[in-house]
């Protein structure tokens, strides 16, 4: 089976510009969640999807939106991007009823220029 | 809010040693998850051990066991006969009750370094 996918690994963006990144998760998981790991903020809740609807929101910007589509795929988007959205962003991914079981992703590593 | 605290920013331990990684929360939820997850330079976050807050049994597997205490909103892992594979960032996290989703709190993590 294969795990959570995040593509891409690697993305460099300037100042201003938006950026989209996907997750697909594992099969038959039906919630996708998203954290920011910065050296300076750690690791930060964004936004959690469960069939298609956000669940949860953790408190960020209205410059970070997501979704997620009927195959459980989600995407992330950030605009106007800011020097400080530099970050690692982690995909995870559960089953319905055992959420506490979840599965990471290795992650995409933005860098804004 | 819930939060969670690791006071130790690094820790290094010699190979085949036993080292005890440190993790206070805070929460006013009766019932949830507590997690050691670890992240080697690969990125990838790897759930190393779990623990649910409604057993008062400490959870163990292999090598990592934890010492949880509900009162005192303290959750320490215990790595026994370190490797040198055992180096990785460790974090410690919360989760609240399912019916809340999967919404994880992570505290800032400890850098571990085991030496030959």
């Amino acid at each position: 089976k294969a795990g959570v996918t995040q593509t891409p690994r690697y993305l460099i963006k300037t100042r201003g510009q938006q950026v989209t990144l996907s997750c697909s998760p594992i099969s038959g998981h039906r919630s996708v969640s998203w954290y920011q790991q910065t050296p300076g903020q750690g690791l930060q809740f964004l936004f959690e999807y469960f069939s298609e609807t956000q669940r949860n929101k953790g408190n960020f910007p209205g410059r970070f939106s997501g979704r997620q589509f009927s195959n459980s795929r989600s995407e992330m988007n950030v605009s106007t991007l800011e020097l400080g959205d530099s970050a690692l962003y982690l995909c995870a991914s559960s089953v319905e009823g055992l959420e506490e079981k979840l599965f990471f992703g290795s992650g995409t590593q933005l860098s804004v220029l | 809010a819930q939060t969670v605290t690791q006071s130790q920013p690094e820790m290094s331990v010699q190979e085949a040693e036993t080292v005890t990684l440190s993790c206070t929360y805070d929460t006013s939820e009766n019932n949830y998850y507590l997690f050691w997850y670890k992240q080697p330079p690969s990125r990838q976050m790897i759930l190393v051990i779990r623990q649910e807050a409604y057993k008062q049994q400490n959870a163990t597997e292999n090598r990592f066991s934890v010492n949880f205490q509900k009162a005192a909103k303290s959750f320490s892992l215990k790595i026994s006969d370190s490797q040198l594979g055992d180096t990785a960032m460790y974090f410690c996290a919360f989760m609240p009750p399912e019916t809340s989703g999967s919404r994880l709190t992570f505290g800032e993590g400890t850098q571990l370094t085991v030496n030959p």
